[in-house]
């Protein structure tokens, strides 16, 4: 099956920038949603189809895709952004919806 | 507001079964989809399988084929998953997430709270 592969962690000073990988084969092709999840709660999704974000997602979140990588970016950095980010894409060889292993983001 | 709400934490024995249920409201429940996603104890995000709100289709993951059914009540906009033969390695946080209508393709807009099962004997 189709594998995400994520770095376990990020760490990143408040103000800064976080940059969080999501790699995977002929990425390019496929649409990459990201999902926040802070400690104890659900799930939040922050980007979806590669660089859209929902209603209420601040501008400061942000994503890209190219060649096989995707990427979330998130500017200016506050302690409350401190939480797992997963990557998620639709596997088209296996028609399943795929996750990342996730990515704790850790604001120092 | 756009919403689903799950049901409470369970302990089950080994062998036993469990049903899980996801309340949808702030939305037409049959245009849009169910997913169900597993996370074990400080573990990732695992997708168990998607039932449709507009015509029941369901769509499992293999690692689940033969021990899940997933159903809807469309009367009180509302998702099942009952999962069968639990093992202590199913003990884990299981959610419902919105997904489209026609299969589980495209993000996952709205989830759940959560809901706890715990198997042990």
């Amino acid at each position: 099956s189709y594998v995400l592969t994520q770095p376990p962690s990020v760490s990143v000073a408040p103000g800064q920038t976080a940059r969080i990988t999501c790699g995977g084969n002929n990425f390019g092709s496929k649409n990459v949603h990201w999902y926040q999840q802070r400690p104890g709660q659900a799930p939040v999704l922050v980007v979806y189809d590669d660089s859209d974000r929902p209603s209420g997602i601040p501008e400061r979140f942000s994503g890209s895709n190219s060649g096989n990588t995707a990427t979330l970016t998130i500017n200016r950095v506050e302690a409350g952004d401190e939480a797992d980010y997963y990557c998620q894409i639709w596997d088209s060889s296996s028609d399943r919806p795929v996750f990342g292993g996730g990515t704790k983001l850790t604001v120092l | 507001q756009v919403q689903l709400l799950q049901s409470a934490a369970e302990v089950k024995k080994p062998g036993a079964s469990v049903k899980v249920s996801c309340k949808a409201s702030g939305y037409t429940f049959n245009s849009y989809g169910i997913s169900w996603v597993r996370q074990a104890p400080g573990q990732g995000l695992e997708w168990m399988g998607w039932i449709s709100g507009y015509n029941d289709n369901t769509d499992y993951a293999q690692k689940f084929q033969g021990r899940v059914t997933m159903t809807t009540d469309t009367s009180t906009s509302t998702a099942y998953m009952e999962l069968r033969s639990l093992r202590s390695d199913d003990t884990a946080v299981f959610f419902c997430a919105r997904a489209l209508a026609v299969a589980a393709i495209g993000a996952f807009d709205i989830w759940g709270q959560g809901t706890l099962v715990i198997v042990s004997s």
